[in-house]
């Protein structure tokens, strides 16, 4: 089945600094790539994705890389603000499935006024 | 506005005392999920429904059953609680039919606690 790691596990930033977050996935199917924010005691909510026929996206203050050749996606963070403090969860879509996610373990995003 | 709704945000069961969580949406998704999220971890594919079709993930205890009764409904019942089975429940849906379909909305999640 699909397996997402994601690093690192915690990243401490100061305020205004950017922050870039890795996934790695391992399943060549995979076609679809989300980024989930979660807030402590909130639910996920999505804050970009993209898809396996572009390479990059951008709102705003974040963006999305993908590259399927490596396998790998990352997000990043610019000028970053202390609301930005969060969890974030990578996902990929499994195999040929456009609705079925596996989800990376999570970083812990901390970002000092 | 269309959204995710959990009822309870906070269950609280006795070790082997059945236990029903409940979601509902007003988004009229076809697909529905229940996860499971423990404390700093990701949340975890329990099971999902596509339209009446519900499928199950091959490493989710015979313990978890779900119902979906009609689109707007899905259940999670829990028959023998365990100690390790205190998580955070998080319903979510997502729409097969729409050009963005693979998001999935996420409800605020049910807070489950053993004794």
């Amino acid at each position: 089945g699909e397996n997402v790691e994601q690093h690192p596990s915690t990243l401490s930033v100061q305020e205004g600094d950017s922050a870039v977050i890795k996934c790695t996935y391992s399943d060549s199917a995979s076609n679809y790539f989300p980024w989930y924010k979660q807030e402590l005691g909130k639910r996920p909510q999505l804050i970009i994705d993209i898809r396996s026929n572009v390479g990059e996206k951008k709102d705003q203050r974040i963006a999305v890389t993908l590259n399927k050749t490596a396998k790998h996606f990352s997000l990043h963070i610019t000028e970053t603000q202390p609301e930005d403090s969060a969890v974030y969860f990578c996902a990929a879509s499994i195999g040929g499935s456009n609705y079925k996610l596996t989800f990376g373990k999570g970083t812990l995003l901390t970002v000092n006024p | 506005d269309a959204m995710v709704i959990q009822n309870p945000r906070y269950q609280v069961t006795q070790f082997g005392k059945p236990v029903t969580l409940s979601c509902s949406q007003t988004l009229n998704h076809n697909v529905m999920y229940w996860y499971q999220q423990k404390s700093s971890q990701a949340p975890k594919l329990l099971f999902h429904y596509y339209d009446k079709d519900f499928n199950n993930e091959a490493d989710t205890p015979d313990n978890f059953q779900s119902r979906r009764p009609n689109t707007s409904f899905c259940f999670l019942d829990i028959r023998s609680p365990g100690l390790g089975d205190a998580a955070m429940y998080l319903c979510a849906t997502s729409s097969r039919y729409r050009g963005s379909y693979n998001e999935q909305f996420f409800g605020p999640g049910t807070r489950l606690t053993v004794l």
